[in-house]
């Protein structure tokens, strides 16, 4: 069994650049979620895919948007970058089903300057 | 809207000892699942216990056991002969169906084991 995998591990870019971030799912997950987590606190939601579809969304500007693929692997997409957005970028694979057990990958540590 | 409070921002513990963390939560659900997950240093989330809501009884995992009380809104962790590995960040995380499962997050609670 493959577990969650995120690349690129660090990244740095310029504030107004934009970012691309990407997640392979657990083998056999049909459900990605992406979470931010700032320095000292916990994840906070942005969205969900579930075939290839949007399926919920935090409180995150339209400038985050994403990504699915055929395969359940998963893209996150920044525009715009700001400075708040420096964060540990998390990505969870899932099966859409109660009891809705979600497993991470190891995280991008974006850097915006 | 759902929230889920950890109220204890760090704690130590001694090795081989028992320590309790906190987590309240509030929520107008009756059908939910609540989490508890670890992140050492290292960064890698893992699951540590999941506990249903319909469920009376507690959850246990080894060394780690859940202090489920409904009414109360009260979700709180033990963990018996902590190890030096269990040095970590824990989060209290709770997901409902109607949020499509995805985790609301209290702020963590930073463990350090002392030898």
């Amino acid at each position: 069994e493959t577990g969650v995998t995120q690349s690129p591990t660090h990244l740095i870019k310029t504030r107004g650049q934009q970012v691309t971030l990407r997640c392979s799912s657990q083998s056999g997950h049909n459900t990605v979620s992406w979470y931010q987590q700032a320095l000292g606190q916990g994840p906070q939601f942005i969205f969900q895919y579930y075939r290839e579809e949007e399926n919920g969304r935090g409180n995150f500007p339209p400038r985050f948007s994403g990504l699915q693929f055929p395969n359940y692997s998963s893209e996150l997409n920044v525009n715009a970058l700001e400075l708040d957005d420096s964060a540990l970028y998390l990505c969870a694979s899932s099966l859409a089903l109660p009891p809705y057990e979600q497993y991470f990958g190891p995280g991008t540590r974006l850097t915006v300057t | 809207a759902q929230t889920v409070t950890q109220s204890q921002p760090e704690m130590s513990v001694q090795e081989a000892e028992t320590v309790t963390l906190s987590c309240t939560y509030d929520t107008s659900e009756n059908n939910y699942y609540l989490f508890w997950y670890k992140q050492p240093p290292s960064r890698q989330m893992i699951l540590v216990i999941r506990q249903e809501a319909y469920k009376q009884q507690n959850a246990t995992e080894n060394r780690f056991s859940v202090n489920f009380q409904k009414a109360a809104k009260s979700f709180s962790l033990k963990i018996s002969d902590s190890q030096l590995g269990d040095t970590a960040m824990y989060f209290c995380a709770f997901a409902y169906g109607g949020s499509q499962g995805n985790l609301i997050f209290g702020k963590g609670t930073k463990l350090s084991v002392k030898p």
